[in-house]
């Protein structure tokens, strides 16, 4: 099966700073790569699919990019209300792995 | 508007077994994909199980595959998942998710408020 991995696992910035965050997968997965954000104690949100396609409402701060096995989501300005974990999703084949997340908090 | 919601979880002892559902409505349940994906407590989240719009296609993840289940009825705009052999493992907050249209088949944009699952003697 292939493997995700993210890299942080966590880190703090400050409001305004541009946020980088990076999954791996262990084998080609085209652009089917999905990126979902979780605030404390609510319910996983969908942010980008295919790669780069931002889900209808999400602010345009958000943007990811990448294909094949490595991919990032940035956060081009991050705002308070991004603290959260960002997980990655693989979707080109079963098993729909997450990967293990990035927690971002505010510095 | 899309909603889904669960119910089923508990409490249930090590070995023993449980069922969740999870009803839908805002949209045409017979045309989506259907996930179950869990989050053990203080972790991250772990895809569970999906199962296709018609039920020709079912795939489990390698820690439930042979002990959970799932299936759907179209006719109830009703997923369910039977979940059997419990561990203390299989903790978690459960999360029905409808999946997205399309080359999106297995993207969630939409997710229910979940259910606890808690196995302990």
């Amino acid at each position: 099966d292939i493997q995700m991995t993210q890299s942080p696992s966590s880190l703090s910035a400050s409001v305004g700073d541009r946020v980088t965050i990076t999954c791996r997968a262990s084998q080609g997965i085209n652009n089917y790569l999905a990126w979902y954000q979780q605030k404390p104690g609510k319910v996983p949100k969908l942010l980008i699919y295919a790669a780069s396609t931002l889900q209808s409402g999400v602010p345009s701060r958000f943007s990811g990019s990448g294909s094949g096995t490595d991919f990032t989501l940035t956060i081009s300005s991050l705002q308070p209300e991004d603290v959260a974990t960002y997980y990655c999703q693989k979707y080109n084949s079963a098993p729909f792995t997450f990967g293990p997340g990035t927690k971002v908090d505010i510095k | 508007e899309v909603q889904v919601v669960e119910s089923g979880g508990g409490l249930v002892k090590p070995g023993g077994s449980l069922r969740l559902s999870c009803a839908a409505s805002g949209f045409t349940f017979s045309s989506y994909s259907m996930t179950w994906v869990r989050q053990a407590p203080g972790k991250g989240l772990e895809w569970v199980s999906s199962i296709s719009s018609s039920s020709s296609y079912i795939y489990y993840a390698d820690s439930v595959k042979g002990r959970f289940t799932i299936s759907r009825d179209n006719a109830k705009n009703s997923l369910y998942l039977q979940m059997n052999s419990l561990r203390a493992e299989d903790t978690a907050v459960y999360y029905c998710a409808r999946a997205g249209a399309g080359s999106s088949g297995y993207v969630f944009p939409n997710w229910g408020q979940g259910t606890l699952v808690t196995v302990s003697s």
